[in-house]
């Protein structure tokens, strides 16, 4: 069965400092996709960035990269320039190609310091 | 407007109580879900529906079932609520399940006594 693991339950960061938030996965699958959401204290979520396992470029969306490890199953998620609307809970993803099924991390709870 | 919204937002009940959450959405969607978020789990998934007519069970369904009114609209109840079932309840939509992301209502909490 796929596993996500996000090891840090809480994190904190310094206003315009960078951190990055670690996210392991175990499947025997090779094509996958790989996601990462945002939770703000509204409750909402939302996606911040994706990663499809066949491509070997990290991707990235203005602030936020992911270092993406395929042999290792790393997924971390690198947030450059932190702000305080960053705080928030952060959630890795993990779809398996061709299912409906998200297997979702535990979260880190990342707090910006000002 | 949100294009997917929950109601109630927040509610607290008694045990052994039946109680329905709602979800609509205006995205257009054929594929909803719904999911449960407990502290220190994650979202974990209840039932999700692809259409209409296409209802299935996911990893936590005991307890719960689903009513899938119109593509738009697919309901949550509880027929007789516990104290474990209190928890932030997601419902979600997407185009099809492949790579595409998944957008989420607001968000109810619900608290049982």
């Amino acid at each position: 069965a796929q596993t996500v693991t996000q090891s840090q339950p809480e994190m904190s960061v310094q206003e315009a400092e960078t951190v990055t938030l670690s996210c392991t996965y175990d499947t025997s699958e090779s094509n996958y996709y790989l996601f990462w959401y945002k939770q703000p204290p509204s409750r909402q979520m939302i996606l911040v960035i994706r990663q499809e396992a066949y491509k070997q470029q990290n991707a990235t969306e203005n602030r936020f990269s992911v270092n993406f490890q395929k042999a290792a199953k790393s997924f971390s998620l690198k947030i450059s320039d932190s702000q305080l609307g960053d705080t928030a809970m952060y959630f890795c993803a993990f779809q398996t190609s061709g299912t409906y099924k998200y297997i979702f991390g535990t979260g880190t709870r990342l707090k910006v310091l000002a | 407007d949100a294009d997917v919204t929950q109601t109630p937002r927040n509610r607290i009940t008694k045990t052994g109580k039946r109680i329905m959450l709602e979800c609509s959405q205006t995205k257009g969607h054929d594929r909803m879900y719904w999911y449960r978020q407990d502290p220190g789990l994650g979202l974990r998934l209840i039932y999700y529906s692809f259409d209409v007519k296409d209802i299935n069970k996911g990893e936590i369904s005991d307890g719960y079932s689903v009513s899938r009114q119109a593509q738009a609209k697919f309901s949550l109840s509880l027929e007789s609520a516990i104290p474990n079932q209190t928890a932030l309840y997601f419902c979600a939509t997407s185009v099809d399940p492949f790579m595409n992301e998944q957008f989420f209502g607001p968000g109810t909490r619900l608290t049982v006594l």
